[in-house]
């Protein structure tokens, strides 16, 4: 249980473009999902937290025209990045936590890798 | 400032050797505390969890940590290292200021299992 998938798992575009990333809960209902960052053999980067039915509350530093989070139902998140650029390059994984599952317990989908040319 | 630390960038074990992994917090109350695992290119799998209760936790894939609240510490074991569980493994502690379940992270620790 507690299953948390993302699509696409990598993403490969043109700079200037925008790239949307999905994050679904499959197997119960995630009240809360997060946004994080990675860069190569580092920790995780929180971008923004956001509730079901709720605007999302970004981290300090992360633009939140930039990177567009939308949390529409109980199983879906999307984080839109717009007018991507090469510095915008990196590994985002998303991770989940609610009802069905372990409230106090997040829970991590396998990350989509997105190159900027 | 609530923080997590992970002293040790890399650990090395024989393979079949005990493996600990280290971690210490800093928070203000009752910590919830977090172990998991991370695979090349992967997300994070959860390991396991001390919330209250026993101070010996025991997780998936024969993982137990134990929280000792004395040394604010939340350790990472295994009596028997396998050469698949090297990955790379978080302590992670919950931000007690955040009533949405935000999780602090340590630096992480690069576990190697040698044959």
């Amino acid at each position: 249980g507690a299953v948390v998938s993302q699509h696409p798992s990598w993403v490969i575009c043109k700079s200037g473009t925008s790239v949307k990333i999905e994050c679904r809960s499959l197997d119960f209902q995630a009240t809360t999902m997060f946004w994080y960052r990675q860069f190569p053999k580092q920790s995780l980067m929180l971008m923004a937290t956001s509730n079901e039915g709720s605007k999302a509350t970004y981290e300090q530093g992360v633009e939140k025209d930039k990177f567009l989070i939308n949390h529409a139902s109980l199983t879906l998140s999307t984080l839109t990045v717009t007018s991507a650029h090469p510095e915008d390059s990196s590994f985002y994984i998303c991770s989940a936590s609610g009802r069905g599952a372990s409230t106090d317990t997040q829970y991590f989908g396998p990350g989509t890798r997105l190159t900027v040319l | 400032a609530q923080s997590v630390a992970q002293p040790e960038d890399q650990v090395n074990v024989a393979e079949g050797n005990p493996l600990t992994v280290k971690c210490t917090y800093s928070v203000s109350g009752n910590p919830y505390l977090f172990w998991y695992v991370q695979y090349p290119n992967r997300g994070l799998q959860f390991l396991l969890k001390y919330i209250t209760g026993d101070n010996l936790v025991k997780g998936s894939y024969g993982f137990e940590a134990e929280f000792n609240k004395s040394q604010t510490s939340f350790h990472l074991k295994k009596p028997s290292a396998l050469v698949s569980d090297s990955a790379l493994y978080f302590c992670a502690v919950r931000d007690p200021s955040s009533n949405t379940g935000k999780l602090i992270f340590g630096q992480g620790t690069t576990l190697q299992v040698k044959p």
